[in-house]
């Protein structure tokens, strides 16, 4: 079954504790991105990455990291995780840039992070 | 900046009813659009999808959207409301070929008996 999965589905954590969200997909998608979803905002973008090894910032990139070192997985990490980091993360995956015609992107079942 | 708007955050009808959610984008150059739904609890799943073919989209469960590029809308209609279409709605738009999608703002779809 063509699948994004997400792990861990909720988190608890505390200020300044290291934490990743891992990220993986079974399509063999070069696109992959994260999102977080907060309250009246929509879908933000964080990160993307169009290949192994090519990465760059969304439109939210400020507190998170991220790597694509294998085409399958696209874990995100946040180095000092802060309260304004609570929030619904997605991962996503769409084949590729090229044919946004025919492209669907997946969304992962979402972590559901809470900084205290 | 580039963006879409969907206008509510909230929309009510009764079963049986219509369901119309709105969504108006800004560019003058017609983008790609979609709408993904959420279930509770759930990640998005692709409603339907315009991709500059008929400007009238059939999506799954009984939702389409019609594009209107002189209205600058494609908003996503149901012709009777069902108790499991309550969830909320997103309408996206990709601007240039293989840029990113752009999301609204969700709407919440609420189904009384």
């Amino acid at each position: 079954e063509a699948q994004v999965t997400q792990n861990p589905r909720y988190l608890i954590t505390v200020t300044g504790k290291k934490l990743t969200v891992t990220c993986s997909q079974n399509m063999n998608h070069e696109y992959m991105s994260w999102y977080r979803q907060d309250p009246g905002l929509g879908l933000r973008q964080i990160y993307y990455s169009m290949n192994v090894e090519v990465t760059d910032k969304g439109d939210v990139p400020e507190g998170y990291k991220v790597s694509r070192k294998e085409k399958r997985n696209f874990p995100l990490i946040l180095e000092s995780p802060s309260p304004n980091q609570t929030s619904l993360y997605f991962c996503a995956s769409r084949k590729g840039l090229g044919s946004v015609n025919t492209d669907t992107q997946y969304f992962g079942p979402g972590t559901r992070l809470t900084v205290l | 900046a580039q963006s879409v708007t969907q206008l509510g955050s909230h929309v009510s009808v009764s079963e049986g009813a219509l369901v119309l959610l709105r969504c108006n984008y800004s560019s003058s150059v017609p983008p790609y659009l979609f709408w993904y739904v959420q279930y509770p609890n759930q990640g998005l799943q692709l409603l339907l999808k315009y991709t500059s073919a008929a400007t009238l989209v059939k999506g799954i469960n009984g939702f389409e959207a019609e594009f209107k590029k002189s209205e600058t809308s494609f908003h996503l209609t149901k012709p009777s409301a069902h108790m499991s279409d309550a969830a909320e709605y997103f309408c996206a738009v990709i601007y240039n070929q293989g840029g990113k999608l752009i999301f609204g703002q969700g709407t919440e779809l609420s189904v009384k008996p």
